[in-house]
């Protein structure tokens, strides 16, 4: 059972335009909303964070959207750049250390 | 973060170890594997030297922390569902950021 559905499975935007990724959860428990960011032959690093008692983060260009009633959450990069093609993952996590992540998006930034 | 080796390839019932170390003095550690279109899924963690705990998959696998720094993976008799790419990772606290090594892809024939 997968514990963070993420959507869509790939993503194609033209340079310059808006990638949106989205997540949800079930668990009421999660108090921990990590997106990675991870290239072809390399481990997932960590692009932005937010906790549940905000709605909204922002760092640079990526935005983390969080919508607690609804239990989803969603990642925007804006003016996307060939060099944010990646495949990103949402990932959840309660305080005892379990994380569970999502099944990750293939984001292609076209010139 | 560091693992090794990178890639590995062996046959069915063999027993092996991918090692994983850091040096950020970091309590907690993680094993993850990932596999096509299931993103990644915990093995093993640790919260302290001493300490292991299992996670979503962890049959198959064992694990030990015998120090801070390392946090070795066992694959006890390999097998071909083990065909994975594994990773190790490591934080401060439960709070905090998650650094992943570089990888181990494995193949088991």
């Amino acid at each position: 059972q997968q514990q963070v559905k993420q959507s869509p499975q790939s993503l194609i935007v033209q340079k310059g335009g808006i990638s949106i990724i989205n997540c949800a959860y079930e668990n009421t428990a999660f108090d921990y909303f990590p997106w990675y960011q991870q290239f072809p032959g390399k481990g997932p690093a960590l692009l932005i964070a937010i906790r549940p008692d905000v709605s909204e983060k922002k760092e640079g260009r990526f935005t983390i959207s969080f919508n607690k009633s609804a239990k989803q959450f969603s990642l925007h990069i804006m003016d996307s750049q060939p060099g944010d093609s990646a495949t990103y993952f949402c990932a959840a996590s309660t305080t005892g250390n379990q994380f569970y992540f999502g099944t990750g998006t293939s984001l292609t930034v076209i010139p | 973060v560091t693992q090794n080796p990178r890639y590995l390839i062996t046959v069915t019932g063999k027993k092996l170890t991918v090692t994983c170390s850091q040096n950020m003095n970091h309590e907690y550690m993680s094993w993850y594997r990932q596999d096509p279109g299931m993103g990644l899924r915990l093995i093993y963690y640790s919260a302290s030297e001493g300490t292991t705990d299992k996670g979503e998959v962890p049959n198959g696998y064992n694990v030990s922390r015998s120090t801070t720094e390392d946090f070795p993976l066992r694959l006890l008799s390999a097998a071909p569902s083990q065909t994975s790419v594994y990773f190790c990772a490591s934080r401060r606290t439960v709070r905090n950021e998650q650094f992943f090594g570089p990888g181990t892809r494995l193949t088991v024939l």
